[in-house]
């Protein structure tokens, strides 16, 4: 089964960092683009970051400079880190595969609050 | 950036009803478009990729149409399960901008 599970959520002072993880099944995440898209509470989607499968980075100017997006191929997972957390950052984080983003996983929640 | 302007931003209609959804883009995006479905507390759903087409295993019930700067998408009868907040978004630029949302209830 196709499947895309994240953790590493939680509540963060401001000022800190916390690094999310994407763990997929059913397919390689280094054979696709992986993208994170995020929700703050009560808002629409924002689309926050991508990899392409050559190993390219983007970013939205809101994150840029304080995340990165990475992955592992060994352990099949995408990752998050966010440094510099702001409380605007308080959103639940998706990942989500390819450009017509097929694939979601269940969402996990940052809070950054003091 | 390109933004994307959806529209209306909330509806409700009797179950159904056909309902349509706008999403204009401030640029030519081609057919670089997708549609998604979002209940509360739930990733969202692909419905629609390439601004036309169904994903697979989507109800039949659910299209989308155009291209360049003008979509449509659109629910031919409403059901009760179809309570949601539907998301246009673009693909042909980075940043892949979504649209604002439109939330549909039940008259």
């Amino acid at each position: 089964e196709v499947q895309l599970v994240e953790s590493g959520g939680g509540l963060i002072q401001p000022g800190g960092s916390l690094r999310l993880s994407c763990a997929a099944s059913g397919f390689t995440v280094s054979s696709n683009y992986m993208s994170w898209v995020r929700q703050a509470p009560g808002k629409g989607l924002e689309w926050v970051s991508v990899i392409y499968s050559g190993g390219s980075t983007y970013y939205a100017d809101s994150v840029k400079g304080r995340f990165t997006i990475s992955r592992d191929n060994s352990k099949n997972t995408l990752y998050l880190q966010m440094n510099s957390l702001r409380a605007e950052d308080t959103a639940v984080y998706y990942c989500a595969r390819e450009t017509s983003m097929d694939v979601w996983g269940q969402g996990t929640t940052v809070t950054v609050s003091s | 950036d390109i933004q994307m302007t959806q529209s209306p931003s909330s509806l409700s209609a009797s179950v159904g009803d056909r309902v349509t959804i706008t999403c204009q883009a401030s640029q030519d995006i081609s057919n670089y478009l997708n549609w998604y479905q979002q209940k509360p507390g739930k990733a969202p759903k692909l419905l629609i990729y390439d601004a036309s087409n169904l994903e697979t295993g989507v109800p039949s019930r659910f299209s989308g149409s155009g291209s360049g700067t003008d979509f449509t998408f659109t629910i031919s009868s409403l059901q009760p399960e179809d309570i949601a907040t539907y998301y246009c978004q673009q693909y042909d630029n980075l940043p892949h901008t979504f649209g604002g949302g439109t939330k549909v209830e039940i008259k």
